[in-house]
């Protein structure tokens, strides 16, 4: 079975503040994939990244990166010199082999509110 | 590109009345997802189509539950009759699964409430 849990249910920060977003995950599965998706008040889900778990490189992408550390399950997220755009609800997700990386299990998501 | 579209956005229906959502996936996306989205909770899958194919449906409440997707492309999910506990967000993915593309992408989804 595969678990995400995003211990943070709601995170508040005023802009310009960095704010990290915790993911710790499980399973089975020897390779899997590691997600991470926006979703801001308009509802619709946007993809951010995509992390083989094969590759532990951090990543930065602009403002965002992400640290993936296999040893303690955990792939996070940090969003530097926040702004009011990045209010929205961050799901981490996992998707493993067994399932031919069909299936997505998400964490119940970590509410980020950003204000001036 | 266009993304993945789903209509309508809104629906508001009385308990026992039938529903029925609509998605056109990403254009040549050959995988196609429903979730449903409870208040407060990550989305959690209730069918899988690999091209006109339903591969998983094994959260789907067949009792009242039922999909299709015609020809591979867009589909229909449909609720007959409605509960007052389907009340959320439904909401259609799409993937390229056959050329290696594991990463889905979401449509804005439907706030379906059961009154």
């Amino acid at each position: 079975a595969q678990k995400v849990t995003q211990a943070q249910t709601e995170i508040s920060v005023v802009e310009k503040e960095d704010v990290t977003l915790d993911c710790v995950y499980e399973t089975r599965d020897t390779t899997y994939y590691l997600f991470w998706y926006k979703q801001p008040p308009s509802g619709e889900l946007v993809f951010l990244i995509r992390r083989n778990s094969f590759d532990e490189q951090n990543e930065i992408s602009g403002r965002y990166s992400w640290n993936f550390q296999k040893s303690t399950s955990s792939f996070n997220f940090t969003i530097t010199a926040s702004q009011v755009v990045d209010s929205a609800v961050y799901f981490c997700a996992l998707s493993g082999m067994n399932s031919g990386y069909s299936t997505l299990t998400f964490g119940k998501g970590t509410m980020l509110l950003v204000s001036p | 590109e266009a993304g993945v579209v789903q209509s309508p956005r809104y629906k508001i229906i009385e308990k026992k009345q039938p529903v029925a959502f609509w998605c056109n996936p990403i254009s040549g996306h050959n995988t196609l997802y429903w979730y449903r989205q409870n208040l407060g909770q990550g989305p959690e899958l209730l069918i899988r189509y690999e091209n006109e194919e339903a591969v998983d449906d094994s959260q789907l409440p067949k009792d009242r539950f039922s999909a299709e997707r015609l020809k591979g492309v867009d589909s229909t999910l449909k609720i007959q009759p409605a509960e007052l506990g389907d009340s959320a967000v439904y909401l259609c993915a799409s993937s390229a699964r056959d050329r290696g593309s594991y990463e889905q992408y979401f449509g804005p989804g439907t706030r379906l409430t059961v009154t």
